[in-house]
């Protein structure tokens, strides 16, 4: 069984650029959900996607975007890059309810 | 809101027993979970507690005491493969449809020969 695949899985951009981060979840699993990982804050939940609906939401700004398609992949936007940005980001799938995750190995994000 | 605590960094040694501590302050538990993050990659989850107790699985275990708001993971018989940092989660709320964790910033362990 073929498990959480994230593309691009390292990529460098500029301030002030954007960004397209795409996950495909594990087969059957139709919540996906999107974490930012780095070295002081830990993981911090940025949101959740289930048939295509979002129902989680975490703390970030409105430059932190999502969305999942029909066939459950899902892809995140980050629009006006910042230094900040700089991270890991983390795609996690997982059966309803069950709260186990299945992570991808992430998108290493460089903001120069 | 929650807020999520465990020790940054502990070093135990090959053969020996660690146990790693996490609290945490919730308005609507709903289940701790343990997952294991070797560098550079993918967390893995370990362990899964939503009722008080032991939760034993093979070499580790983890327990919970909701009216605490404590868990630890406890490693025995511990392997060099075992250094990797160890990522308390907890989610939150009880309504339907809610796959959403809160982690800890991770403790990250270092095994000696």
């Amino acid at each position: 069984k073929a498990g959480v695949t994230q593309t691009p899985r390292y990529l460098i951009k500029t301030r002030g650029q954007q960004v397209t981060l795409s996950c495909s979840p594990i087969s059957g699993h139709r919540s996906v959900s999107w974490y930012q990982q780095t070295p002081g804050q830990g993981l911090q939940f940025l949101f959740e996607y289930f048939s295509e609906t979002q129902r989680n939401k975490g703390n970030f700004p409105g430059r932190f975007s999502g969305r999942q398609f029909s066939n459950s992949r899902s892809e995140m936007n980050v629009s006006t890059l910042e230094l900040g940005d700089s991270a890991l980001y983390l795609c996690a799938s997982g059966r309803d309810y069950s709260g186990e995750l299945f992570f991808g190995e992430g998108s290493r994000l460089t903001v120069l | 809101g929650q807020n999520i605590d465990q020790p940054t960094e502990m070093t135990a040694t090959e053969g020996a027993i660690v146990q790693i501590n996490c609290t945490y302050q919730t308005s609507g538990f709903n289940g701790l979970f343990w997952y294991q993050q070797h560098a550079g990659e993918a967390p893995t989850f370990l362990s899964y507690n939503v009722l008080d107790g032991l939760e034993e699985k093979g070499r580790f275990s983890s327990f919970l005491s909701r009216s605490k708001g404590y868990s630890y993971l406890l490693l025995r018989e511990l392997q060099m493969k075992d250094s990797a940092s160890y990522l308390c989660a907890v989610r939150e709320g009880s309504n339907f449809g809610n796959e959403k964790l809160t982690f800890g910033t991770g403790t990250r362990l270092t095994i000696i020969p």
